[in-house]
């Protein structure tokens, strides 16, 4: 089975410093990982996805993410944090089987609060 | 906007009774998937349609079901509803089995 894990329930950064959101995860073969993001009262925004090559990835919003095997983490960062980047992070994951059954497995969300 | 819309946005009803949520797809997409958040389960998978066919069954209750109509829209068919079953539900699509799934805005459930 696979899993997801978001260790900080919440991340407090000061605005223009640099934020890392952990993740870490288990699949039994290779992992597709996603970020997503969702702001109060709206759905999931997709912001990165990993899938192969490069281990740093980068998405929406200024946002990157590097994926470390040997770790089985894939920490979600911006060199540069905004007020407006305060919402509610997840990190997903899939495992790659090339079966086409790809429901994501979920953590449980990091709060981000980016303070002025 | 992803283009996955939902509908209703909000639906308020009393146990045991029985609630459809409606999902459809952006432009193209052939997967929709349901998840539903809650604050005792976070988000969970509950099951995934490909082209009019179940393709994969998450966390699903036996008193939930789904389907996926010719026009690629799905319903997801909530019975003897819970107080338990209270939640946002979202739906999401993707292209073919493609890998980035785009969600929709959710229905949220509330169980009286």
């Amino acid at each position: 089975a696979q899993s997801v894990a978001q260790p900080e329930d919440q991340v407090n950064v000061a605005e223009g410093n640099p934020l890392t959101v952990k993740c870490t995860y288990s699949v039994s073969g290779n992992p597709y990982l996603f970020w997503y993001v969702q702001y109060p009262n709206r759905g999931l925004q997709f912001l990165l996805k990993y899938i192969t090559g490069d281990n740093l990835v980068k998405g929406s919003y200024g946002f990157e993410a590097e994926f470390n095997k040997s770790q089985t983490s894939f920490h979600l960062k911006k060199p540069s944090a905004l007020v407006s980047d305060s919402a509610l992070y997840f990190c997903a994951v899939r495992e790659n089987s090339g079966g086409g059954a790809d429901g994501l497995t979920f953590g449980k969300g990091t709060h981000l609060i980016i303070q002025p | 906007d992803s283009g996955v819309t939902q509908t209703p946005k909000h639906l308020i009803t009393a146990t045991g009774q029985r609630v459809t949520l409606r999902c459809s797809p952006r432009s193209g997409d052939l997967s929709v998937y349901w998840y539903q958040q809650s604050l005792d389960q976070g988000l969970q998978f509950l099951i995934q349609y490909y082209n009019g066919e179940e393709r994969a069954k998450g966390n699903i209750l036996e008193r939930f079901s789904a389907q996926q109509f010719p026009d690629l829209h799905s319903e997801l068919n909530l019975s003897s509803l819970e107080l338990g079953d209270s939640a946002l539900y979202f739906c999401a699509s993707s292209v073919n089995k493609g890998l980035t799934q785009y969600f929709g805005p959710g229905t949220r459930l509330t169980v009286l």
